[in-house]
């Protein structure tokens, strides 16, 4: 079965520091890759989303991730936090098991930013 | 730029009586689904449904849920005898496609308290 780790459930940077949210993954099939983003009181967002073309996606608002098959990760990264980027993040699988798409989540990490 | 949209944001019921979370997806969608999030936890697949069928449903999904697209737009989940353990963030989405590498687009949630 697929499913998603993401390492750290709360982070705090700086503003202006490097963003840097960990995501990994198992799957038995090369599989579809999501992050989401969470702000508060509203539902889910995508940031970016990797379906087997360009190992380095980009997404909205500065963020991008690498897809690295051999330490099965999917980590997401911003060079420049913003305060506004403060959101919980979710990371996501693509499950086909049943024919169909379903997202298996990762269990969230949350991003503070301060001053 | 169209949203899928969710009512009622908030729903209070007590331990036993039904309730009916109510989304209307993305006008030219033709795959639907319903997740759920329990307060702390991670987001979970609950439901998936195409060509006026389920297609896919997670053992979360018991004979307690059921879904229907009763007209054109709407997609509702019914709970026919609510349990406290219901409560949670309900969470409709809709895609295009099945296949997996097409994003699922988020209404912003129904947060269920089951008293």
């Amino acid at each position: 079965a697929q499913s998603v780790t993401q390492l750290g459930s709360h982070v705090s940077v700086s503003e202006g520091a490097l963003v840097l949210l960990r995501c990994n993954y198992s799957s038995s099939v090369p599989p579809y890759l999501f992050w989401y983003v969470q702000y508060p009181n509203q539902g889910l967002q995508l940031l970016l989303k990797y379906t087997s073309a360009a190992t380095l996606v980009k997404g909205i608002n500065g963020f991008e991730a690498e897809f690295k098959k051999s330490e099965t990760s999917f980590h997401l990264t911003k060079p420049s936090a913003h305060m506004s980027d403060a959101a919980e993040y979710f990371c996501a699988v693509s499950d086909l098991s049943g024919g169909y798409n379903k997202l298996i989540f990762g269990a969230g990490t949350r991003l503070a930013v301060h001053p | 730029e169209p949203e899928v949209t969710q009512t009622p944001s908030h729903q209070v019921t007590q331990m036993g009586q039904e309730v009916i979370l109510r989304c209307v997806p993305i006008s030219n969608h033709l795959y639907f689904y319903w997740y759920r999030q329990i307060l702390g936890q991670k987001v979970e697949f609950l439901v998936s449904f195409y060509n006026n069928e389920i297609s896919e449903k997670s053992e979360i999904f018991d004979d307690q849920f059921s879904v229907e697209r009763p007209d054109g737009s709407n997609f509702t989940l019914k709970i026919r005898s609510t349990k406290l353990e219901d409560s949670a963030m309900y969470f409709c989405a809709s895609s295009s496609k099945g296949s997996g590498g097409h994003e699922q687009y988020f209404g912003p949630g129904t947060r269920l308290t089951v008293t």
